[in-house]
C-alpha cells in the first residue's frame, strides 16, 4: 500500500524568508509525486510533479520540490515566501501501475506573516 | 470558463434524504474522480471513471452511487444520508491516455454537504 506523511500540521514563516514543507512517501517501485495547494473554499490546484529525470522540479508560483529517492522525500520549497502563499498544501503519491489511486498526505497549513 | 464545475456548491439536508451532486468538466479529459474531504481536511478517493467506465471503487458504502452519462460528466447520488456523510465532496478530472497516471488532476471547488 502507498502512503504519504506530512509531519508538520503547520509551518510559519516570515515574508521574504525561504520556506520548506516536508513530505515523505512509501510506495512499491518508482513513484509519481505531486504537490497541490488549496485556498479556503476552493478545490486543490496543481503546483508541480515529479515523473522522472532531474530531481529538482520547478512548478507554479516560484515553488520547487526536490525528489530524494534514498530518503523517500519530496519536500516543497520556495526561496522567498509571500503572504499570498498562505494556504493548505498537500503532497500526493501514485504508483506507476495502470489506474492506481492518488494518495494524499494530511496537508500542511502554511502561514506567511507580513 | 470553469474547467471543472460542481453543483450545488452548498447542500444542507435532513438525515435520511436522498441527494445528488453534479459534475461537469470542459477540459476534454477522459478520467473523472470523486473525493471526500472530511472536517480535518483529509482527502480520500471514492470513485474513478475512465471513458464512462468505473475503474476505481474504494470502500464506500453502497448508498453512494456514481453515474457517468458521458465522459464529461460524473454525478454522485447519495441515498439515506447519514450524519457522517457531512463533508466536502470534490470532483476532479485528468487526462490519462492509455492508463498512464502521471497527469495532474484538476479539481472543482467542492460541494459542502451538511446533514442536519
Amino acid at each position: 500500500a502507498q502512503s504519504v506523511a506530512q509531519p508538520e500540521d503547520q509551518v510559519n514563516v516570515a515574508e521574504g524568508n525561504p520556506l520548506t514543507v516536508k513530505c515523505t512517501y512509501s510506495v512499491s517501485g518508482n513513484p509519481y509525486l505531486f504537490w497541490y495547494v488549496q485556498y479556503p473554499n476552493r478545490g486543490l490546484q496543481f503546483l508541480l510533479k515529479y515523473i522522472t529525470g532531474d530531481n529538482l522540479v520547478k512548478g507554479s508560483y516560484g515553488f520547487e520540490a526536490e525528489f530524494n529517492k534514498s530518503q523517500t522525500s519530496f519536500h516543497l520549497k520556495k526561496p522567498s515566501a509571500l503572504v499570498s502563499d498562505s494556504a493548505l498544501y498537500f503532497c500526493a503519491v501514485r504508483d506507476r501501475t495502470g489506474y492506481s489511486t492518488l494518495t494524499f498526505g494530511k496537508g500542511t497549513m502554511l502561514l506567511v506573516s507580513p | 470558463d470553469t474547467a471543472v464545475s460542481q453543483t450545488p456548491k452548498y447542500l444542507v439536508t435532513q438525515m435520511g434524504n436522498d441527494k445528488s451532486i453534479k459534475c461537469e468538466q470542459n477540459l476534454g479529459h477522459d478520467t473523472m474522480y470523486w473525493y471526500k474531504q472530511d472536517s480535518k481536511k483529509f482527502l480520500k478517493i471514492m470513485f474513478s471513471y475512465n471513458n464512462k467506465e468505473l475503474i476505481i471503487n474504494e470502500t464506500v458504502p453502497n448508498r453512494f452511487s456514481p453515474k457517468s452519462p458521458d465522459k464529461a460528466h460524473l454525478n454522485l447520488h447519495i441515498n439515506s444520508l447519514e450524519l457522517g456523510d457531512s463533508a466536502v465532496y470534490f470532483c476532479a478530472s485528468s487526462q490519462d491516455p492509455g492508463g498512464s497516471v502521471n497527469q495532474p488532476q484538476h479539481f472543482g471547488d467542492g460541494t459542502r454537504l451538511s446533514i442536519l
